[in-house]
Order: C-alpha cells, then sequence, then structure tokens
C-alpha cells in the first residue's frame, strides 16, 4: 500500500496569506496524485488531478506541482472561503490511498 | 446538474448487516467506475471499494474483502454497498462518488452516517 504523508497538519495564515501544502508517497507515483478540499459537514470537493490540472471551476490560485514522490499543492492568496481540510490521494496503484490532511486555520 | 445521494445509514449491532444505496442523477453512471468511501468521525478519508463501469471488475480495500459487496443497477441509475459482519471499525460516513477519469473523483454524495454499535 501506497503511504501519503501531508505537512504540515496545520497551516495557520491570514487571508492574503499564500500557502503551501506538501503531499510524499512512499514510492513513485508519477503524477497520479489528486488534492480535495474539505469543509465541515461537507464532502470533499476535488481541485487538481493528474497532479497539476485544475478541475472544472477551480479558481487560479490553487496550483498543483510535483511528480515521482513529492507534491505540492500552492494556494495563492487565500480567500476567506480557503480556509479548510485539504487531501491528496493517490491512483497509482490498489488500494487508492489518502494522505492524513492538512488543516488550513484562520490565523 | 449531478447529484448523488446516498441512503440507508443507521445505527447496528455488530455483526449484523447494512445496505446502502446511492441513486444518481444528472448523468448516467454506465458510462462510469463508481466507488464507495468512507471518513471516521474525525479522521480522514479511506476508499472502500469501486466497480467498474459495465459492472464486471470490482475492487475492495483489505479491510472489507469478504464482508462488503458493491453492486450497481444500470438501469435504475443506482450503486449499493451490502455491508456484512459489521464491525465497530466500520463506523463513518460512507460517501458515493463518480470518477472525472482514472479513479480520481469529481462528485461525491452529501454522506450517509454508518454507526456500529451495541
Amino acid at each position: 500500500e501506497i503511504v501519503l504523508t501531508q505537512s504540515p497538519a496545520t497551516l495557520s495564515l491570514s487571508p492574503g496569506d499564500g500557502a503551501t501544502l506538501s503531499c510524499r508517497a512512499s514510492q513513485s507515483i508519477s503524477t497520479y496524485l489528486a488534492w480535495y478540499q474539505q469543509k465541515p459537514g461537507q464532502a470533499p470537493r476535488l481541485l487538481i488531478y493528474g497532479a497539476s490540472n485544475r478541475a472544472t471551476g477551480i479558481p487560479a490560485r490553487f496550483t498543483g506541482s510535483g511528480s515521482g514522490t513529492d507534491f505540492t499543492l500552492t494556494i495563492n492568496s487565500l480567500e476567506p472561503e480557503d480556509f479548510a481540510v485539504y487531501y491528496c490521494q493517490q491512483r497509482a496503484s490498489w488500494p487508492l490511498t489518502f494522505g492524513g490532511g492538512t488543516k488550513v486555520e484562520i490565523k | 446538474q449531478v447529484q448523488l445521494v446516498e441512503s440507508g445509514g443507521g445505527v447496528v449491532q455488530p455483526g449484523r448487516s447494512l445496505r446502502l444505496s446511492c441513486e444518481a442523477s444528472g448523468f448516467t453512471i454506465s458510462s462510469h467506475h463508481m466507488h464507495w468511501l468512507r471518513q471516521s468521525p474525525g479522521k480522514g478519508l479511506e476508499w472502500v471499494a469501486v466497480i467498474s463501469f459495465d459492472g464486471t471488475n470490482r475492487y475492495y480495500t483489505d479491510s472489507v474483502k469478504g464482508r462488503f459487496t458493491i453492486s450497481r443497477d444500470n438501469s435504475k441509475n443506482t450503486l449499493s454497498l451490502q455491508m456484512d459482519s459489521l464491525r465497530a471499525e466500520d463506523t463513518a460516513v460512507y460517501y458515493c462518488a463518480k470518477e472525472i477519469t482514472n479513479h480520481y473523483f469529481d462528485n461525491w454524495g452529501q454522506g450517509t452516517l454508518v454507526t456500529v454499535s451495541s
């Protein structure tokens, strides 16, 4: 099973700040990685797939990058609605697995 | 628009069974692989099972193999998850989800809570 490790666990930032979230895979997964945003009481929302492709309707301030074992989600200039938990997910091999999440909270 | 609505959750004793359903609208499930995922209270996400668009292939996470069965009825645009021999650790919100492509999930239901407790 491929283990995804996200860091940091919590990011305390202010609106307007930039955010950098990391996801590291236990073995190479090429670019088979997605990022999701989840707010309390809601289902996750797909942000990025294939490591760098924005899903439909996702603002350009969300950028995904990386390949192999190291991936990054960058959020430029945080909006109030961006404070949430972010998960990465790999589809390189079964079982599909998720990282433990990074909570982006208001400082 | 695309909508997925789960139902069938509830409180069940360990060892008993429960069947979840997911009704899809706004798209035809016969064109998509469909998945079940779950999230334990206050915890992260876990993929549970997938069924291919035509129902010929199914994969499960190890912890539910032999206990859970995913199925689909394309004529009713519905996905199901039969859960047998339930354990306390199966307690979670269960989501059905549609693939955008290649096992990424672009549409999720609102989730249904399953609580396994005596």
